[in-house]
This record gives structure tokens, sequence and C-alpha cells, in this order.
């Protein structure tokens, strides 16, 4: 059973950083790519980033260029998103998406409240 | 980028009612469209890709249609346990979703 399980969210200030870890099981994690997916409070769905199954290749939606960092460690079948410089705009749960051109397996989200 | 217009924002039908959803992309994405339905609480889960084709495990009363900028979701002899909400998804050039519609029982 495929299962992807977030941790690492919380209350943070903004300006400060913080880093999502999410670990997967139940498939052959260095076969695919992975996505974060973030949702706002009572708001829909925004593709955040992107990484390519052997982690060579990256992509991040304009909003968070230079501030968030997606990567991965194949050998602990987890990814990663560093989230760095926060705004309260970053405010939402964050999902890890399996992403074989579709995201076609979730976790269950973690909350992310940039506040001070 | 592409943009992704989806139709109604909200909808209320009745159980045993065929619904349908629609969403509409500002350029051709060729049946790269996705739908996810997200019940209150919980995360998305994949129902169709490629426009038309059921991800596994998704009831045979969900179906997906269309083609260049305008595509639709079905739902036939809607059940309760189809309240949720419903986002289009294009992965033509790079992602996008829809604005969501949320379906409540009337």
């Amino acid at each position: 059973e495929v299962q992807l399980v977030e941790s690492g969210g919380g209350l943070v200030q903004p300006g400060r950083s913080m880093k999502l870890s999410c670990a997967a099981s139940g498939f052959t994690f260095n076969n695919y790519d992975m996505a974060w997916v973030c949702q706002a409070p009572k708001k829909g769905l925004e593709w955040v980033a992107t990484i390519s199954y052997d982690g060579s290749s990256t992509y991040y939606r304009d909003s968070v260029k230079g501030r968030f960092t997606i990567s991965r460690d194949n050998a602990k079948s987890t990814l990663y998103l560093q989230m760095d410089s926060l705004r309260s705009e970053d405010t939402a749960t964050y999902y890890c998406a399996r992403h074989g051109g579709v995201a076609d397996y979730w976790g269950q989200g973690v909350m992310v409240t940039v506040s001070s | 980028d592409i943009q992704m217009t989806q139709s109604p924002a909200s909808l209320s039908a009745s159980l045993g009612e065929t619904v349908t959803i629609e969403c509409r992309a500002s350029e051709d994405i060729y049946n790269g469209l996705a739908w996810y339905q997200q019940k209150p609480g919980k995360s998305p889960q994949l129902l169709i890709y490629n426009a038309n084709s059921l991800h596994t495990g998704v009831p045979s009363r969900f179906s997906g249609s269309g083609s260049g900028t305008q595509y639709s979701l079905k739902i036939n002899s809607l059940q309760s346990e189809d309240v949720a909400s419903y986002f289009c998804q294009q992965y033509y050039d790079y992602r996008t979703f829809g604005g969501g519609t949320k379906l409540e029982l009337k």
C-alpha cells in the first residue's frame, strides 16, 4: 500500500525557516518524481514544487522561487521541502504527492502557519 | 501559464441525480487533464487522468470527457459519499489547478 506521511509543520514567524519531510513507503521511491502541493485555508490547490526521480531536476512555482528548496534522499525514501524567508501568504496545508504526470497518491498533509 | 477555469464554483444536487462539472483551459491542453476529489478534512484523491481514464478503484459512476480546451467530469447516480470538492488540473504545460467545485446534497 502506498503511504506518504508528512511531518515538520507548525507555527513559525514571518521571515523564519521551516523544513517539511515526507516519508514514503509501499512503492519504489526512486522510480517516481515527487511533488509538494499546498492549500491555503478554505482555498484551492496550488502546485508548489516538483523533483525528478533522481533529484537532478526541480521546478518551483514563481511565488516560492529562491525561497523554497525541494530535495530527496532516495536511500531513506524521504522527500523534503526547505522553506526559507516565510511569509504570511505561505500559510497553508502542504501535501506531498507521488507525481507520475499526475498526483496519483497524496499524504495526509501538514499545516504550516506563518504568523507573529 | 495555462489558466484553468472551473464551473460551477458550488453545486447542490439530489441523491441519484447526474452531476456535471466543467473545466476550461486557456489554451489547448491535449487531454492532459486530471480530476481530483477532496472530502472535507481529507487530502485530495485522483479520480480521472488523461481526461477520461478512471484511476484504480474509482467507481464507474465517475467519468471524464472533453478535448482541446473544454473538459467535464460527470457523476452518475449521485451518492452521499460523493459530497466533496472537485478540482481539475492540467499537466500539459507544467501543472495548474482549477478553482474547485463544492458539491453538496440538496
